[in-house]
């Protein structure tokens, strides 16, 4: 089946540091599937942080990049400059056809920022 | 700007006992989806439903039932549940039925059985 693995947390990172998580994926059914990264924030609910649905694209948003790599099969979450705002936990998740049969998720990576 | 409500927040049971969670949603989204989440784990689908009254099973639907009576809810249940189970159950939505669009969750069911 579908699997997604991702940098294990928790990570820890100081107030303008740079952040990387890393996810790799691996998709049975279609070559090339969605790939999306969620986020929780402290005392709120699962939402969207970026998807890319196009392999090779880019994805960005709240300063947060991901590319779509399809050769080495990943979608590495970075920001250059994290703030403490940034304290999160962040999943990674694939949608591996066209048609919605659910998404798959990486277990979470626990980011804390610290001023 | 929409909203997805689960309802209760928190469920305490015995073991055997059937219980059940709900989730509205007032996007007039098409799909709905359950996901369960272990301490430790990611997020495992149980059941969807692409439309009214429609169910398709998820990796993790034995033990669970699911109904979609109206497009705007969809029910949860633990047909047994098991003694020292603790999860937390998030309900989601998404518009249409591509696997592209986003998923809207709710704020969750944290489960624990007794």
């Amino acid at each position: 089946g579908d699997s997604v693995t991702q940098t294990e947390g928790p990570v820890t990172v100081s107030e303008s540091e740079s952040l990387i998580i890393n996810c790799t994926y691996s998709a049975t059914s279609i070559a090339y599937p969605n790939l999306f990264w969620y986020v929780r924030y402290p005392g709120e609910g699962l939402q969207l942080l970026l998807k890319v649905i196009t392999a090779g694209q880019k994805g960005s948003s709240r300063g947060f990049e991901a590319t779509y790599n399809k050769e080495t099969t990943s979608f590495h979450l970075q920001k250059a400059s994290v703030q403490e705002s940034d304290s999160a936990v962040y999943y990674c998740a694939l949608g591996d056809q066209d048609y919605a049969q659910g998404l798959t998720f990486g277990l979470g990576t626990r980011v804390s920022v610290f001023p | 700007g929409g909203i997805i409500t689960q309802t209760p927040k928190f469920l305490i049971g015995q073991e055997g006992q059937k219980l059940t969670l709900k989730c509205q949603q007032n996007f007039n989204h098409d799909t709905m989806y359950w996901y369960r989440q272990d301490s430790g784990k990611g997020l495992r689908l149980i059941y969807y439903s692409i439309t009214e009254n429609d169910l398709q099973k998820g990796d993790l639907s034995e033990g669970y039932d699911a109904s979609r009576e109206k497009k705007s809810s969809f029910s949860l249940t633990v047909t047994s549940a098991q003694k020292n189970e603790m999860a937390v159950f998030l309900c989601a939505s998404s518009q249409g039925l591509r696997s592209a669009e986003t998923l809207y969750f709710g704020s969750g069911t944290r489960l624990t059985v007794l």
